[in-house]
C-alpha cells in the first residue's frame, strides 16, 4: 500500500533553515509528480510546491520562492523540501503528497502523508 | 495567481440532509478541480478530481459538478462520517490554490 512518512519537522527560529524528508513506499516513486502542502495551525490548506516524476520541473506558490526548494532522490524513494529564510508566517503543518499522474502530472493529490509540524519561532 | 472562494464558510447540518458546497475560481480553469475532506488532526483525502471523476473507494453520495468558473460539491445523503472540512483544489494554472474550506457541523 502507498505510504508517506515526513520528517524533518521541530522549532526553529526566524531566518534559519530547515529541510524536510518524505519517505515514499508501496509504488514506484520515479514515476509520479509530489506535492507539498502546508496547513497553518487552524487555518486552510495552501500548496506550497510540486515536482515532476524525473525532477524536470518545479514549481512554487509566491510565498516561498526563492526561500524553498523542491527536490527528490528517486534511488533513495525520497522527497525533499529544503526552507530557508523561515519567518513566522511558515510555521504548519507540512503534508507531503503524491500526483496521480504516472509519468506525467495530474495537479492533485491522492495520497498524503500524515504531515509533519515546523513551528518558527524565537 | 487563481483565488477560489467556497460558500459558505461553515454549514449546521443534519444527518441525512442533501448539502451542496459550492467553489467559484477568479477565472475559468476549465475542470481542473478537485475536492478533499479533512478530518480534526488527520491528513485530506481526496473525493473528485478533473470536477466531476470520483475516486476509487468514495461513496456514491458524493458528486461534483461544474467546469469554467462555478463547480459544486453535493453529498446526496449527510452520514455521521461526513462531517467534516472540505476544500477545492485548482490544478489549471501554477501556481495551485485551495479555496478556504467548508466545515460541517451537526445541527
Amino acid at each position: 500500500q502507498v505510504q508517506l512518512v515526513e520528517s524533518g519537522g521541530g522549532v526553529v527560529q526566524p531566518g534559519r533553515s530547515l529541510r524536510l524528508s518524505c519517505a515514499a513506499s508501496g509504488f514506484t516513486f520515479s514515476s509520479y509528480g509530489m506535492h507539498w502542502v502546508r496547513q497553518a495551525p487552524g487555518k486552510g490548506l495552501e500548496w506550497v510546491a510540486v515536482i515532476w516524476y524525473d525532477g524536470s520541473n518545479k514549481y512554487y506558490v509566491d510565498s516561498v520562492k526563492g526561500r524553498f526548494t523542491i527536490s527528490r532522490d528517486n534511488s533513495k524513494n525520497t522527497l525533499y523540501l529544503q526552507m530557508k529564510s523561515l519567518r513566522g508566517e511558515d510555521t504548519a503543518v507540512y503534508y507531503c503528497a503524491r500526483d496521480p499522474g504516472y509519468f506525467n502530472s495530474s495537479g492533485y493529490c491522492d495520497y498524503w502523508g500524515q504531515g509533519t509540524l515546523v513551528t518558527v519561532s524565537s | 495567481a487563481i483565488q477560489l472562494t467556497q460558500s459558505p464558510s461553515s454549514l449546521s447540518t443534519s444527518v441525512g440532509d442533501r448539502v451542496t458546497i459550492t467553489c467559484r475560481a477568479s477565472q475559468g480553469i476549465s475542470s481542473a478541480l478537485a475536492w478533499y475532506q479533512q478530518k480534526p488532526g488527520k491528513a485530506p483525502k481526496l473525493l473528485i478530481y478533473d470536477a466531476s471523476s470520483l475516486e476509487n473507494g468514495v461513496p456514491s453520495r458524493f458528486s461534483g459538478s461544474g467546469s469554467g468558473t462555478d463547480f459544486t460539491l453535493t453529498i446526496s445523503s449527510l452520514q455521521p462520517e461526513d462531517f467534516a472540512t472540505y476544500y477545492c483544489q485548482q490544478f489549471n494554472s501554477y501556481p495551485y490554490s485551495f479555496g478556504q474550506g467548508t466545515k460541517l457541523e451537526i445541527k
